[in-house]
């Protein structure tokens, strides 16, 4: 069974906090992205992966960082929580190709106090 | 402009019943067509891939009109159990365009 997991479900954090959320999957898929999802907004990509140390900016990279040090593993960062960034955050993975689909982790709810 | 609009609905519609969702993509150069299911605080979970020649799983079908830039997904005889978000998504080089989902509710 294809598994993308994620290192929280909830987290809860200060402003000014440095956050860390993990992601990992075990399908040995090439890309790899990290959305956050909003009411009304629908999902907003925040950066994605096709390579290990390879990063693009999605659309709304701005307090945010990446890491991918190994192809399994792909790791976002704030850099310095605000209350903006309380959102759900979503990490998915697919494999290179027109036929490849995103399977994604549980999500981390995250809030910004 | 959004790379991907949908209704975002609600649409409630009694067991039963035939209901189609939309969706609008703006790229021509999009590559491939995407329905995904989200149940509330649930990730999103693949419900079928989209072909030009359509295609059908069960009690759903799904179009894919190149021409003028649209998908749909057909549900027929809908169940309590297909209460959910239904998301239409897009692959343009391997990025995922998401629209903002249609919410749809049976009733008994």
């Amino acid at each position: 069974d294809v598994k993308v997991t994620q290192s929280s479900r909830y987290l809860v954090k200060r402003t000014g906090e440095k956050v860390f959320l993990e992601c990992v999957q075990d399908m040995d898929h090439e890309n790899m992205f990290w959305y956050r999802q909003d009411p009304g907004l629908g999902l907003r990509l925040i950066y994605f992966s096709y390579d290990v140390k390879m990063k693009e900016k999605g659309d709304i990279p701005e307090g945010y960082s990446v890491s991918r040090e190994k192809k399994e593993r792909f790791s976002l960062i704030l850099e310095s929580a605000s209350t903006n960034q309380t959102s759900m955050y979503l990490c998915a993975s697919s494999s290179l190709g027109l036929a490849g689909t995103q399977f994604f982790g549980p999500g981390t709810r995250l809030t910004v106090l | 402009r959004k790379e991907v609009e949908q209704d975002p609905g609600p649409f409630n519609v009694p067991e039963g019943a035939t209901v189609a969702f939309n969706c609008t993509y703006s790229n021509s150069a999009s590559q491939s067509f995407f329905w995904y299911r989200q149940d509330c605080r649930k990730e999103p979970k693949l419900l079928m891939s989209v072909y030009s020649s359509g295609n059908e799983d069960g009690r759903f079908t799904a179009q894919l009109n190149r021409a003028s830039q649209y998908i749909s997904l057909l549900i027929r005889d809908s169940k309590l159990s297909d209460s959910a978000t239904y998301l239409c998504v897009v692959n343009e080089r391997n990025q995922f365009y998401f629209g903002t989902g249609t919410s749809l509710t049976v009733i008994p």
